[in-house]
Formats: C-alpha cells, sequence, structure tokens
C-alpha cells in the first residue's frame, strides 16, 4: 500500500498566485522524516526540505513555506506569489526508522505557473 | 551540489538485450540507490548499496541487479530488458544510513526506452 499520497496530479496557477501541494503520509512509526524535492523541465531531483516526526514547527524558507501536522498526517508545501521558474513536479516522501534510510514517494504534483 | 554522474543519458535497447546503467560519485558516501521513475508512482527503489560488494532488494528489484566493486561506482544491470523497464533511472547518494532521515542526493538520471 501507498504511505504517501499526493492527491493532486496537477495544479495551474497564473503568476504571483499562491499554490498549496497536499502530502498526506501513512506510518506506525513514531520516528520518521519527510521530505519535499522538486523536479524541474529539466528532468534532475532537487532537494527543498527534510522535518522529523518531534518537530512540528512549520517552516519557511524565502517564497516556500511547509506546514507540518500530525493530527493529520500531513506536511503541506504552499508557494507564495508564484513564479514561472516554480513550474515542476513536486514529490513529497517518507523515511520510517523501521525501513531504515529507504525512502517512499508520493506519485508526485505536477506545478504549471502561468505568466 | 553533489557529485553525481549517471552515464549514458539516454539509450535504446531491444527487447532482450543486456544493459548496463553506471552511477559514479566523488563525494566518497558509503550509501547508493538505485530508483525508476514511472507516470503516477514517483520514484521506487530498485537496489541499494551500503558498502563496496554489499548490496540489498528494494522494492521492485525483479529482472535488475547490481554490483559495486568501488565505492564511487554503482552499476545496475538489465540481464534482458523488457519493454516494462522503460523508464527513467536515478541513482542516488546519501552518507549514512545509521541517521535515520539522512537526506539522499540523486544524479541527473538516466532515460531507457527499451522497443
Amino acid at each position: 500500500a501507498q504511505k504517501v499520497t499526493q492527491a493532486q496530479t496537477e495544479i495551474s496557477v497564473v503568476e504571483k498566485e499562491d499554490v498549496t501541494l497536499d502530502c498526506v503520509y501513512e506510518t506506525r512509526d513514531t520516528t520518521y522524516y519527510l521530505f519535499w524535492y522538486k523536479q524541474p523541465p529539466s528532468g534532475e531531483l532537487v532537494f527543498l526540505i527534510r522535518r522529523n516526526s518531534f518537530d512540528e514547527q512549520n517552516e519557511i524558507s524565502g517564497r516556500y513555506s511547509w506546514n507540518f501536522q500530525k493530527s493529520t498526517s500531513s506536511f503541506n508545501f504552499t508557494i507564495t506569489a508564484s513564479q514561472v521558474v516554480d513550474s515542476a513536479v513536486y514529490f513529497c516522501a517518507l523515511s520510517e526508522k523501521a525501513a531504515g534510510n529507504k525512502l517512499t514517494f508520493g506519485g508526485g504534483t505536477r506545478v504549471l505557473v502561468k505568466p | 551540489d553533489a557529485g553525481i554522474t549517471q552515464s549514458p543519458r539516454h539509450k535504446v535497447t531491444e527487447t532482450g538485450t543486456p544493459v548496463t546503467l553506471r552511477c559514479h560519485q566523488t563525494e566518497n558516501h558509503r550509501y547508493m540507490y538505485w530508483y525508476r521513475q514511472d507516470p503516477g508512482h514517483g520514484l521506487r527503489l530498485i537496489h541499494y548499496s551500503y558498502g563496496v560488494k554489499d548490496t540489498d532488494k528494494g522494492e521492485v528489484s525483479d529482472g535488475y541487479s547490481v554490483s559495486r566493486s568501488k565505492t564511487e561506482d554503482f552499476l545496475l544491470t538489465l540481464e534482458s530488458a523488457t519493454s516494462s523497464q522503460t523508464s527513467v533511472y536515478f541513482c542516488a547518494i546519501s552518507e549514512d544510513w545509521t541517521h535515520l532521515g539522512e537526506t539522499q542526493y540523486f544524479g541527473p538520471g538516466t532515460r531507457l526506452l527499451v522497443l
């Protein structure tokens, strides 16, 4: 069973709009890590953030912010004032203590930012 | 950027042909991984290595073998390629396995088409 769900397969916005990407995960572990990666049209995978299960503080990095809520098993990602360069596929991933350092990825959300 | 290269970057082959993909790293990281990326599935782990000559299976290992004779090189072999192995293959590295949540850094990918 897939343990990371990204229900939105594609989101289209106009430049300067905010966009939120949903990530819902399943785990029985109390110790785990969550990640977000970006895959631009060029194809490489770029690491964005890592968050452990004991730290529910939201994080902001420039126009990017992440909302981690253990109560709903969600780790959502918001891009504020989107730009064309934000167009990419974004992946959420889970690393559980029981599985060592193996990553389980969601199916990805494609974001298209139109000028 | 992590020093990870993959070769070839693109390959077209015929069903039944053996294929070997190479991942090379300059970071001296102990752990290396092979993933495949298919639409709707995100990335799925094929095999991983936790040291020279130490490898193990991932989620989708059938039809694939790996070898690691040097720290810097991790080879993925399709003994007899099938059309279902048409995919984009990514190599990843991480410094340490024992620390849960160690970030994995990805290579540029190899696009393989099996006709």
